[in-house]
Formats: C-alpha cells, sequence, structure tokens
C-alpha cells in the first residue's frame, strides 16, 4: 500500500520567502507529526495532529511556523520569511491510532535550503 | 521531558563482524523505545520497539536490541553484519502516558554504520 508522501521533495528558497510542504499520510491514520532534521541529527519535532486538531506546537521554533490539517488528511507546514537557519530536512510521521506504542511512519522528507 | 544519547556518532566495522550501536535515555516516567534505521537516500523505517514485556526485541533481518532498566539504556546488536546493513540508525523514546498530546519521539543523535568487505 502507499505509504506517507511529502512533496516538494527539494526546495531552495530566497531568504525571506515564504515556503509551503506537503505531507499526505497513510489513508485512515489519525495521528500525524513533523520533525525537522538539521544536517547529522536527529530528528527533533515540531508539532502533533490528531485528526484535524493541532494538540501539540511545543516543537515550533518561532512564530513563523504554522501547520494546519484542516480536513484531518493532507497537512501542509508553513515558514513564513525563511532565515537560512531554517536549512533542514521536515519529515512528516503519522500513525494508526493515537497510541503511543504504535509504529509511526515516516515519509521521505523535503530537504529545504535557505540561500 | 526526556532525552536520548547515542554514545557512537559512527562505526565502521568489518563484514560479518558483530557490532553493538549504544543507546542510553533519560526520562521521569515510563518510555517505549525505538530503534528506527535510514538507508542512503530513503526515510526512516523502524527497525524495532520496545513496549512491554520480554526486554529482548528482535527484527527480521537479524538485529537485537535489549531494555536494561536499572542502566536505562536500548544497546542495539547484531552478531555478523552485511554490506546492505550500512546505514544510519537511530534510538529514540516517547513516554507512557494515559493521556498524551501524541507520543512524541525523542531522538538521539544517529549512528552512522559502515560496513568494509
Amino acid at each position: 500500500g502507499a505509504g506517507v508522501s511529502q512533496s516538494p521533495r527539494y526546495k531552495v528558497a530566497k531568504r525571506g520567502q515564504d515556503v509551503a510542504l506537503r505531507c499526505d499520510p497513510i489513508s485512515g491514520h489519525v495521528s500525524l507529526f513533523w520533525y525537522q532534521q538539521a544536517l547529522g541529527q536527529g530528528p527533533e519535532f515540531l508539532t502533533y495532529f490528531q485528526n484535524e486538531a493541532q494538540l501539540d506546537k511545543s516543537g515550533l521554533p518561532s512564530d513563523r511556523f504554522f501547520a494546519e490539517r484542516p480536513e484531518g488528511s493532507v497537512s501542509t507546514l508553513k515558514i513564513q520569511r525563511t532565515q537560512q537557519e531554517d536549512s533542514a530536512v521536515y519529515l512528516c510521521a503519522s500513525r494508526r491510532t493515537r497510541e503511543g506504542g504504535e509504529t509511526q511512519y515516516f515519509g521521505p522528507g523535503t530537504r529545504l535550503l535557505v540561500l | 521531558a526526556q532525552s536520548v544519547t547515542q554514545l557512537d556518532s559512527q562505526v565502521p566495522v568489518f563484514e560479518e563482524a558483530p557490532v553493538e550501536l549504544r543507546c542510553n535515555y533519560s526520562s521521569s516516567v515510563s518510555v517505549y523505545l525505538f530503534w528506527y534505521v535510514q538507508y542512503p537516500n530513503q526515510g526512516l523505517q523502524l527497525l524495532l520497539k520496545y513496549l512491554s514485556g520480554s526486554t529482548l526485541v528482535e527484527s527480521i533481518n537479524g538485529f537485537e536490541a535489549e531494555f536494561n532498566k536499572s542502566q536505562t539504556s536500548f544497546h542495539l546488536r547484531k552478531p555478523s553484519v552485511h554490506i546492505s546493513d550500512t546505514a544510519e540508525y537511530f534510538c529514540a523514546v516517547s513516554e507512557v502516558r494515559i493521556k498524551a498530546a501524541g507520543n512524541k519521539l525523542t531522538f538521539g543523535g544517529g549512528t552512522r554504520v559502515l560496513v568494509k568487505p
């Protein structure tokens, strides 16, 4: 079956530009996560959705970062006025239920480079 | 809050030799434990996980990890590696909570395994 997909796979943005990153989770998955992975580091949590509700946004680094999942399926992570420190791989993961022991399935990531 | 430490950033190993990747965690509550693998140019894939019960868990491709609560460790081992095991390995934890806003994963910094012929 289809896994988690993300688009675009690569994005180059000029500093100050707004970007939008899309995540298509596995169909029917209740939970959706966004993570940020800087070069040479492990992924770090950004935000969590349960269906359409954003229940945890404690990892968003600034108010320039905004995420939504309006119909409880596709999610978009938006970064306004991008800065060089935003350069990273942005990973989306989905999970079938709310249960913490269930597996999170990751997409291939969007590699963002801010010049 | 929890944290994860992977003590080795890189581990070179010869084909058919054993390998151990170390993972230690810190948490004030009980945790679930995971190992994810990232092959070159691919996304993160679950390798194995510990939820409860037997402290030794195994994957289908020969890896195993043992949960040690007293040492707060979850080291990953394979008795004989193949070239195809070249990848980056990430240890991760999530808190066991009844009311949880997501049970987010907290990852270590990763260990890059390079299997040499």
